[in-house]
C-alpha cells in the first residue's frame, strides 16, 4: 500500500531563516505531487506540483521554491522565510483523475 | 464567483440526525468530486470519490452528484460527536492534474 511521509511535524523558524520540507511516497511510482499550505483558518493555496521528476509548476509567486530530485521525494524550500509564510504546509500525491492523499502536515511558525 | 463554493458553517447538527452539506462548482467541464474530513489540526482525509451523476453510498456517507446544476452534496447519516469537523468539497477538471478546494463547511455535531 502507498504510504506519504512528511517531516518535520512542527517547526518554528525566525524571519530571514532559511526552510526545507521533505516529502516522500513510498509504494507507488511516478505519482503526481503537490505541495499545499493553509494558513489559519484559511482554505488550502496551492503551491507547487509536479508530475515527474525535475517538473515543477508553481502557482503562487513568492518567496518559495519546490524541487523534485528523486520520482517519490518532493522538497519545500525558501532562502529567507517571511512572517507571512507561516502556517500548515500539507504535501500530498495521487494519480490524474484521482483524489489526493495528504501527509500528516507541518506547522510552521515563523517568528 | 469561486470556483468551488460551500456554506462555512457552523452547521450544527443533533447526534442522530443527518448533516447535509452543499457544494457548488463553476466549471462544466469538472469531472470527478472528492469530499475530505479535516479534524481541527490535522491533514485532510478523503472520504468519499463520485465521478457520475446520482448518488454513492459508503457506509453512513452518502455522495451525490448532479453535474448539469453543477452541485456536489454530501450527506452524514446518524452523525456522531466524532463527525465533528471540517468538510472540504475538491473538484478536478477535465483531465487534469490539480484539484480546486472549497473553503469548507464546519460540522458540529451535539450529543
Amino acid at each position: 500500500s502507498q504510504t506519504i511521509h512528511q517531516w518535520p511535524a512542527t517547526l518554528v523558524q525566525p524571519v530571514g531563516s532559511p526552510l526545507s520540507l521533505e516529502c516522500t511516497v513510498e509504494g507507488t511510482s511516478n505519482p503526481n505531487l503537490y505541495w499545499y499550505r493553509q494558513a489559519a483558518g484559511r482554505g488550502l493555496q496551492l503551491l507547487f506540483y509536479s508530475v515527474g521528476i525535475g517538473q515543477i509548476s508553481s502557482e503562487v509567486p513568492q518567496n518559495l521554491s519546490a524541487s523534485r530530485p528523486q520520482d517519490r521525494q518532493f522538497i519545500l524550500s525558501s532562502k529567507k522565510l517571511l512572517l507571512s509564510d507561516s502556517g500548515f504546509y500539507l504535501c500530498a500525491w495521487s494519480f490524474t483523475g484521482y483524489g489526493y492523499t495528504f501527509g500528516s502536515g507541518t506547522r510552521l511558525t515563523v517568528v | 464567483q469561486k470556483e468551488v463554493e460551500q456554506n462555512s458553517g457552523p452547521l450544527s447538527v443533533p447526534e442522530g440526525a443527518i448533516a447535509s452539506l452543499n457544494c457548488t462548482y463553476s466549471d462544466r467541464v469538472s469531472q470527478s468530486f472528492f469530499w475530505y474530513r479535516q479534524y481541527s489540526g490535522k491533514s485532510p482525509e478523503l472520504i468519499m470519490s463520485i465521478y457520475s451523476n446520482g448518488d454513492k453510498e459508503d457506509g453512513r456517507f452518502t455522495a451525490q452528484l448532479n453535474k448539469a446544476s453543477q452541485y456536489v452534496s454530501l450527506l452524514i447519516r446518524d452523525s456522531q460527536p466524532s463527525d465533528s469537523a471540517t468538510y472540504l468539497c475538491a473538484v478536478n477538471k477535465a483531465a487534469g492534474n490539480k484539484l480546486t478546494f472549497g473553503g469548507g463547511t464546519r460540522v458540529l455535531v451535539k450529543p
